[in-house]
């Protein structure tokens, strides 16, 4: 299994209140990814980077910002978390040129009150 | 407009029968690629399946294979042999290319429920 973690696996918050979503790898891979996985959604794009520093925006970016400091690690933050990103967010990885498949984390529950 | 679409929200199927998973989906990109992946009720996103663009033959991985049809668009999942450890969310996804970075993303289906009944 590729080693992606995501800390906090859950996480209950009030609206309004900023909240961070860390990924961890430790495949050295290039290129990271955050989703949001809604009911009657699959899937949906928040956040990517393609290296250090380097991120750009995905389909439903708004409300959410990502930072990436050092290879291994992507931050997802919620500045002022509303109830609509509640969600099961999903970090992935690929390496880079060629990749066939993303791999995926574990996920991480957010409720917002 | 929607670019992978998965018809069927919900498939039904016999332990030891085969089943197929639909999927079509719009591009206009010569080079892509088509992937499913498999999420059970634990949560976790399994790859299962790649079919590239210019791939000669359907993808074939064990019990899973892909009926490309690329005139139809279409990338459907046929798994073989069911077996109750296969009840789970099945998503369909296609690689794109992104114009920052030569990065290149994943672009999901809604999903569609497979039910193995014994």
């Amino acid at each position: 299994d590729a080693g992606i973690t995501q800390s906090p696996r859950h996480k209950v918050t009030e609206t309004g209140t900023p909240v961070t979503l860390r990924c961890h790898q430790t495949e050295n891979h290039r290129y990271m990814y955050w989703y949001r996985q809604d009911p009657g959604h699959g899937l949906r794009l928040i956040h990517y980077s393609y290296g250090v520093k380097d991120t750009d925006k995905g389909e439903v970016s708004d409300g959410y910002s990502v930072s990436r400091s050092k290879t291994e690690d992507f931050l997802l933050t919620l500045e002022s978390a509303t109830s609509s990103q509640t969600s099961v967010y999903f970090c992935a990885i690929s390496s880079s040129p060629g990749w066939l498949e993303q791999y995926f984390g574990p996920g991480t529950r957010l409720t917002v009150t | 407009a929607q670019k992978i679409t998965q018809t069927q929200p919900g498939m039904f199927v016999q332990e030891k029968e085969a089943v197929t998973l639909d999927c079509t989906y719009d591009t206009s990109d010569p080079s892509y690629g088509l992937f499913w992946y498999k999420q059970p009720s634990s949560g976790e996103m399994i790859f299962l399946i790649y079919q590239g663009s210019y791939d000669q033959q359907n993808a074939t991985e064990g019990r899973y294979s892909l009926n490309f049809q690329k005139a139809r668009k279409s990338a459907n999942l046929v798994i073989s042999a069911s077996q109750l450890g296969d009840s789970a969310m099945y998503f369909c996804a296609m690689r794109e290319l992104s114009s920052q970075g030569g990065s290149e993303k994943l672009v999901f289906g809604k999903g569609t429920k497979l039910t193995v009944n014994p």
